[in-house]
């Protein structure tokens, strides 16, 4: 099993929709949690951290469940630039990558 | 600040050959780490370092070797390279304990044939 698992999508949406994408990890000794985007063929750059209490960023939202070992974002009103890849990341003393989503976002 | 700083951007080697990836950074940070970023398997942990002196194995280590004599600098050094090494090679750092999330370069794109 991986340690951070999420679903590769990738997920196609409309301009002005709400979409949620969804992570799980396996250590439940992780120590703290973020999102970070990643346009094609550049580094990833860090989104936001995930506290356990939730965090907002504009139209960006994150929880954190660690009782189920589970990351979530949301992603209010996506605009056309929202289209990247959306990298789930959990720190054990060291970095850990999900697969990362991709998200599509249409016209 | 340049951030973190990786050279080159593309490079292509041959099988057996043998090369160093650099990277620097001027933010002070202890924590210096090496992904490789391969389609469909995300990045993945090659080797890590939390100061100068002290490195540590990741997920795939094999087949590469760093160094960590400056707190700036960590090279990553493909010992023989093989046609399962081409990958985008991506060097990150932090402050030490990574609460504060990492800081990508822009990555090396290596080509072995």
């Amino acid at each position: 099993r991986k340690e951070v698992e999420q679903d590769p999508g990738p997920f196609n949406v409309p301009e002005g929709a709400t979409v949620a994408f969804n992570c799980t990890y396996s250590n439940s000794a992780s120590q703290s949690f973020f999102w970070y985007r990643q346009d094609c063929r550049k580094e990833p750059k860090l989104l936001m951290s995930v506290y356990s209490s939730g965090n907002e960023d504009g139209r960006f939202t994150a929880q954190l469940n660690r009782a189920s070992q589970y990351i979530s974002l949301l992603i209010r009103d996506s605009k056309l630039s929202d289209s990247a890849t959306y990298l789930c990341v959990v720190n054990t003393g060291k970095l850990i990558f999900g697969q990362g989503t991709t998200l599509q976002v249409k016209p | 600040n340049a951030g973190v700083t990786q050279t080159p951007k593309f490079q292509v080697l041959k099988t057996g050959q043998s090369m160093t990836l650099q990277c620097a950074q001027d933010m002070n940070h202890e924590y210096m780490s090496w992904y490789r970023q391969d389609p469909g398997m995300g990045l993945r942990l090659i080797h890590y370092s939390v100061g100068a002196g002290i490195t540590d194995q990741g997920e795939v280590p094999n087949g590469y070797n760093v160094s960590r004599s400056t707190t700036e600098d960590f090279p990553l050094r493909l010992l023989s390279a093989a046609p399962s090494q081409t990958s985008v090679y991506f060097c990150a750092s932090t402050i030490t304990g990574g609460s504060y999330g990492y800081t990508f370069g822009s990555g090396t794109r290596l080509t072995v044939v």
